[in-house]
């Protein structure tokens, strides 16, 4: 069975400093990795994903397959960055490809 | 491009009605997908669709969950009858092909409540 975990329901940073939202997975098959974000008032929307390795607004996540872990990262947080983010995993090996999501984290980024 | 449409935004009913939720996806779009969302918690997949076929319903309850997307178009979501813990917001999602690495695109959601 697909599960991912988001360890942190709330998450405050002050603005200017790193962020890292935790995302731990558990998947006996071959895991694609993504995070989605919902801004205030908006629909939920692709951030980035593990295949395309690439930084998106700042924020990057690296696929740990040893700590089943993708962590999103933001060196220097800004107040737009406030959101609620989404880890979410997928098989890419075999016809099952469903979405599973985790609980999600609710960042706030303080003035 | 337009986004995915979904209908009504918001609905309360009593528990033991039924209701309906209806989504039109991206234009082009073969996967569509409908989501549960409790408050507090991630989407959950109800079910996927693959043109007007079913994908995946594992989690769908389906003594009182049906979902059709009969031209494979449009979909519509009903509930019936209503339990207080259906209450949530229900996303509907579409992409282009339904392959692992695609984006799934969302609607805007229904919010139901149920008294």
């Amino acid at each position: 069975a697909q599960r991912v975990t988001q360890p942190e329901k709330l998450l405050s940073v002050f603005k200017g400093a790193p962020v890292e939202l935790k995302c731990n997975y558990s998947y006996s098959g071959s895991p694609e990795l993504f995070w989605y974000v919902q801004y205030s008032r908006q629909r939920l929307q692709l951030l980035l994903r593990h295949i395309s390795r690439e930084s998106i607004k700042g924020f990057t996540a690296d696929l740990n397959k040893g700590e089943t872990s993708f962590h999103l990262k933001k060196p220097f947080a800004q107040e737009e960055d406030s959101a609620m983010y989404y880890c979410a995993l997928r098989d890419s090996g075999g016809s099952n490809y469903k979405l599973t999501f985790g609980k999600g984290t609710l960042l706030t980024v303080n003035p | 491009e337009a986004g995915v449409a979904q209908s009504p935004r918001y609905k309360i009913i009593e528990k033991r009605q039924s209701v309906a939720f209806w989504c039109n996806p991206i234009s082009g779009h073969a996967t569509l997908y409908w989501y549960q969302q409790i408050l507090g918690q991630g989407p959950k997949l109800l079910i996927q669709f693959q043109n007007n076929g079913v994908v995946d319903d594992s989690q769908l309850p389906k003594d009182r969950f049906s979902a059709e997307r009969l031209k494979g178009v449009d979909s519509t979501l009903k509930i019936q009858p209503a339990k207080l813990e259906d209450s949530a917001v229900y996303l509907c999602a579409s992409s282009f092909r339904g392959t692992w690495d695609e984006k799934l695109f969302f609607g805007s959601g229904t919010q139901l409540s149920v008294l």
